[in-house]
């Protein structure tokens, strides 16, 4: 079975200021990852996905992931957070070449950027 | 370019009665999902589909059903409601064919059971 954590409910940084929000995974074979972010009374939003390939993927609104395969990590990153930035934030993983019925979600971080 | 819709955005049932959400698919979709969101936790598969018919489902009991329609478009019915059934249900749309298909997600339907 596949599964998701992320370890930490809530993240907080300072507006201008580098954040990580964590992800890893387990899954059999490899992994499709995708991020998404969700605002109060929303869905959610795609954020970035890793596919195959680079291991640093760009995404939306200057986020980026880093993969690393012998960690089993999908972490989100941004060099300089926003006070917008603040939502809550999900992990998903699936496994290679399957559809996307088959994704399984984290709990969610909560990320709060303070001015 | 219309995204993915769901109607109603808001709704307040009781134990028992039965339930009928509606979504309409990112245009040029074809594949949709339901996931339950209970609070504090992330989405949990229900079921998708393609084609008109139910292609995958998750653990969640016969009350939850569905329905795709030629457009597209989809509804989940849950009977025989239960508290513990109050939560968003969110639909996404995809399309098949292409490798790390994308789901593109709706606002959420929240459901709250009383």
């Amino acid at each position: 079975a596949q599964s998701v954590a992320q370890p930490e409910d809530q993240v907080n940084v300072a507006e201008g200021n580098p954040l990580t929000v964590k992800c890893t995974y387990s899954v059999s074979g490899n992994p499709y990852l995708f991020w998404y972010v969700q605002y109060p009374n929303r869905g959610l939003q795609f954020l970035l996905k890793y596919i195959t390939g680079d291991n640093l993927v760009k995404g939306s609104y200057g986020f980026e992931a880093e993969f690393n395969k012998s960690q089993t990590s999908f972490h989100l990153k941004k060099p300089s957070a926003l006070v917008s930035d603040s939502a809550l934030y999900f992990c998903a993983v699936r496994p290679y070449n399957t559809n996307a019925g088959k994704s399984t979600f984290g709990d969610g971080t909560t990320l709060t950027v303070k001015p | 370019d219309a995204g993915v819709t769901q109607s109603p955005t808001h709704l307040i049932k009781t134990r028992g009665q039965q339930v009928t959400l509606r979504c309409s698919p990112k245009s040029g979709h074809d594949t949709v999902s339901w996931y339950q969101q209970a609070l504090g936790q992330g989405p949990q598969f229900i079921f998708q589909y393609y084609e008109e018919e139910e292609r995958q489902r998750g653990n969640f009991p016969d009350r939850f059903s569905g329905h795709q329609f030629p457009n597209y478009s989809s509804e989940l019915n849950v009977n025989a409601l239960l508290l513990g059934d109050s939560a968003l249900y969110l639909c996404a749309s995809s399309t098949p064919g292409q490798g790390g298909d994308t789901q593109y997600f709706g606002p959420g339907t929240r459901l709250t059971v009383l």
